[in-house]
């Protein structure tokens, strides 16, 4: 079957580093998403990889090891607006989204 | 408009009536999507469309039916709501099918009683 792993919640300080991770397993592979959702709010986009390495945006870094069906997002320099939850998405061979639950990322002051 | 929209933004409803859940995007996206949310579970694909005029199941379609009349409406009905049914509700759209990110809509949270 087809399946996305990550952990349920997190805690962090603000202005520390968190790396989020994500194992999957699908039928066929076509890339990573990370998708950021706010309480009460719909998803928005944040990154996507397909070839294996990091991909760098601003404050948020996303890695992926295709060989390992593994992929993580960093967040450096935590904010308190970065409390939400995290989505992992990856695409099957359909090219179909399959979702993990998500990982809430509570930070502390 | 800008992006995705939904309608409505919450429902309640009473089981065995039927409901359209409204989405209309003006970024002439070939591809949308329908999800519901559920707690403690990923997102789960309800029925998606590559392109105007031609719709697909995803992984939960049971209860639900799409027509795609043109490029910008999705909309989702449920033929006779269920409990089982009550969940929050993602329309989410993407320029063509090869996974392009998807942009989501506000959302509609429905509750079936």
């Amino acid at each position: 079957g087809q399946n996305i792993d990550q952990p349920t919640e997190m805690t962090a300080t603000e202005g520390a580093i968190v790396q989020i991770n994500c194992t999957y397993q699908t039928s066929g592979f076509n890339g990573l998403f990370w998708y950021q959702q706010h309480a009460g709010e719909a998803p928005t986009f944040l990154s996507y990889n397909v070839l294996d390495g990091l991909e760098e945006k601003g404050r948020f870094s996303s890695f992926l090891s295709r060989s390992k069906g593994y992929s993580y997002l960093l967040l450096k320099e935590l904010q308190m607006k970065d409390s939400a939850s995290y989505l992992c998405a990856a695409r099957d061979s359909n090219y179909q989204l399959i979702w993990g639950a998500g990982t809430k990322l509570i930070i502390k002051p | 408009i800008a992006g995705i929209t939904q309608a409505p933004t919450s429902q309640i409803l009473a089981a065995g009536r039927r409901m359209t859940l409204r989405c209309t995007q003006d970024m002439r996206h070939n591809a949308m999507y329908w999800y519901r949310q559920d707690l403690g579970l990923g997102l789960r694909l309800i029925h998606y469309s590559n392109t105007a005029g031609t719709t697909g199941k995803g992984e939960v379609p049971d209860g639900y039916s799409v027509s795609r009349a043109n490029t910008d409406d999705f909309p989702l009905t449920l033929a006779s709501a269920v409990p089982s049914q009550t969940s929050v509700y993602f329309c989410a759209s993407s320029d063509g099918t090869g996974g392009l990110p998807q942009y989501f809509g506000p959302g509609t949270r429905l509750t079936v009683l």
